[in-house]
Order: C-alpha cells, then sequence, then structure tokens
C-alpha cells in the first residue's frame, strides 16, 4: 500500500506570495493532520480534517488555511508569506478520527520564504 | 505549556548496547503514547504505541514502558544498530482526536 505522499517537496517563495501545499493520504484513511517543524518550535499541530470538515485548529493565525475534499485528499494554504513560515511542513493520515488511530507521516513539504 | 517533555537532547551508544529515551508527561488525561523515529528532511516514521491500560508494549528489538504514576514512559531499543541514529520523538493525542502533542525530541547516535 502506498504510504502519505505531498507535493511539491520543496518550495521557495517570497514574503507576501502565497502558496498551495498538497497531502495524499494513505489509501482508506478518511483523516489528514498537518504539522509545522521548526528547529526553534518543534512539531506543531496546525489543523486535522475529517469527512471534509476541519477538526481541530492550532494556534496558529488564519494566514494558515486548508481544506478536505471528497477523496480524503487535502490542501492546507498560507497567504501573505512571512519569514517565519519557513518550515518543514508535514502531512499524516490516520484511518479514522479516533485518538488512537495511528498518524501515518509523508515526506514533507520544504517551504523557504525569501 | 509543555505537556510532553523529553529533556535529553541527545543520547550516545555503543552498537549492540541499549538505547533508552526518555518521556514525560504532565496532562493525566492522556491514555495513548506514540514514538516516531525521524531523518533529517522526512517525515517521521511510527515505531511503537502503548495504551495506558498497559505498561509494556514490545516489538521486536523496540519496547515502550509506561509508569503512569510517574507520568513517565521510556523506549527501549536492544540492541542497538548504527541505522537507529535519528530523532526520537513521543507523542500524545489531545482528548479524543487527531491532535498529537509532541515532544522536543532526542537525538539518538549509535556508534559503531
Amino acid at each position: 500500500k502506498a504510504g502519505v505522499t505531498q507535493t511539491p517537496r520543496y518550495l521557495i517563495k517570497t514574503r507576501g506570495q502565497q502558496v498551495t501545499l498538497s497531502c495524499s493520504p494513505i489509501s482508506g484513511h478518511r483523516s489528514v493532520s498537518w504539522y509545522q517543524q521548526t528547529p526553534g518550535q518543534g512539531l506543531q499541530f496546525l489543523f486535522e480534517y475529517f469527512s471534509e470538515t476541519q477538526r481541530n485548529k492550532g494556534n496558529f493565525p488564519g494566514r494558515f488555511s486548508g481544506r478536505q475534499f471528497s477523496n480524503s485528499r487535502s490542501e492546507m494554504n498560507v497567504s501573505t508569506l512571512e519569514l517565519g513560515d519557513s518550515a518543514l511542513y508535514l502531512c499524516a493520515s490516520s484511518l479514522e478520527h479516533r485518538s488512537t488511530d495511528t498518524q501515518y507521516f509523508g515526506p514533507g513539504t520544504r517551504l523557504t520564504v525569501l | 505549556d509543555q505537556q510532553v517533555k523529553q529533556n535529553s537532547p541527545s543520547l550516545s551508544v555503543q552498537e549492540g548496547r541499549i538505547s533508552i529515551l526518555n518521556c514525560d508527561y504532565t496532562n493525566s488525561m492522556f491514555d495513548y503514547f506514540l514514538w516516531y523515529k525521524k531523518y533529517p528532511a522526512e517525515g517521521p516514521t511510527f515505531l511503537i504505541s502503548i495504551s495506558s491500560i498497559k505498561d509494556k508494549n514490545e516489538d521486536g528489538r523496540f519496547t515502550v514502558f509506561l509508569n503512569k504514576s510517574a507520568k513517565h514512559l521510556s523506549l527501549h531499543i536492544v540492541p542497538s544498530q548504527p541505522g537507529d541514529s535519528a530523532v526520537y520523538f513521543c507523542a500524545a493525542p489531545r482528548g479524543n482526536t487527531g491532535k498529537l502533542i509532541f515532544g522536543q525530541g532526542t537525538t539518538l547516535q549509535v556508534k559503531p
């Protein structure tokens, strides 16, 4: 079974631009979560989607948004990019929405904001 | 408030010996814990998990121990191999959600 895939793997943007990242979950998984990893803050939860609905949201500004499609694929969008948005963005999928459903991570998208 | 803590940023062990990685938590409502391994520029790889109804779970060379009274869990790797060199994160889901709270990570180096 194929794992979680994320596209693109690398992105370079400039301040003020916007970016869209894509995530395809493991086949059959219906829940997708997004995380940001930075050297200073570690792994921080962004949001979780299940059945095309946002179920949880982390402490990030409204510039960070996401959505999930009927095939469980998910996208996240960051508008008005800031230098501090440079990070590794990770997507994880799980079978359902339960806390005991193991989350499996994709390889991440490395975003650099200049 | 860091609800999941890994107080040792790094650990170095000799190949063939035991590696013990520690994790503490403050939220007594956590009832499920996971360990992930991460190589640079890759996503975390799931290793092993444990439910709060157990105090031990084993999978090959990896064993996780949970001490609920001390709010402490540990990951034992026996025997350690050079390929185990990576950053290890412990994590716990917050409530009945998919929101994982991660520790800061411990970098394990296994020397040949």
